[in-house]
């Protein structure tokens, strides 16, 4: 089984300031990583995925994370955040083993940027 | 074109009424699942369906019951509706081993009153 910690549930960040969005992990066996958002009243978009290789991944606009084995972490990043980043953000994690094993999410962070 | 469709998009309901989401994937996934998200927006997996077998069957009511007619569809059928059955239910696919990532529909919100 796995879990996901995600440390802060609301991040207030100003336009064009950078911003880190904090995730951890717990899980027994070997995991694939996700960060989706999710606007106001939408679906879940996928931002980026960690399933193996490099540690740091690119995802979709300029968002970026990296993944810690030692510390079981997978912290998302931009540089420059804009008004429409304004959005709930989820970690995710399942095994990397095969099987239906679906996802595992975080509770959330809702990023605020403020003009 | 529409990889995961759901339907409908919202959905108010009485107590104790017996309504259906519908769902279908175009991408030729083998697995689907239906989420629940509450009203904290916490997203829960609810069941998994994997070539028309169930993989996966959380601790969800027996009120809630998936039914796949095929490997791109898979519905969910829910029996005398609660108040706290309120939420936001998502449908997703991913290829199988899961590596793909998965794809997620719009979500339908259900209210009952």
């Amino acid at each position: 089984a796995q879990s996901v910690t995600q440390l802060d549930s609301q991040v207030p960040v100003f336009e064009e300031a950078p911003v880190e969005l904090r995730c951890n992990y717990s899980s027994s066996v070997s995991v694939y990583l996700f960060w989706y958002v999710q606007y106001p009243n939408q679906g879940l978009q996928l931002l980026l995925k960690y399933l193996s290789g490099s540690t740091l991944v690119k995802g979709i606009n300029g968002f970026e994370a990296e993944f810690n084995k030692s510390q079981t972490s997978f912290h998302l990043r931009k540089p420059s955040v804009h008004i429409s980043d304004t959005a709930e953000y989820f970690c995710a994690v399942s095994g990397s083993g095969g099987g239906a094993d679906g996802l595992t999410f975080g509770k959330g962070t809702h990023l605020i940027i403020q003009p | 074109d529409t990889a995961v469709s759901q339907t409908p998009k919202y959905l108010v309901t009485q107590m104790g009424n017996d309504k259906s989401i519908k769902c279908e994937q175009n991408l030729g996934h083998d697995t689907m699942y239906w989420y629940k998200q509450d009203s904290k927006k916490f997203l829960k997996i609810m069941f998994s369906y994997n070539n028309k077998e169930l993989i996966i069957n959380e601790t969800v009511p027996n009120r809630f019951s998936p039914k796949s007619p095929d490997k791109a569809h898979l519905n969910l059928h829910i029996n005398s509706l609660e108040l706290g059955d309120s939420a936001v239910y998502f449908c997703a696919s991913s290829p199988n081993p899961q590596g793909g990532g998965y794809t997620f529909g719009s979500g339908t919100r259900l209210t009952v009153v």
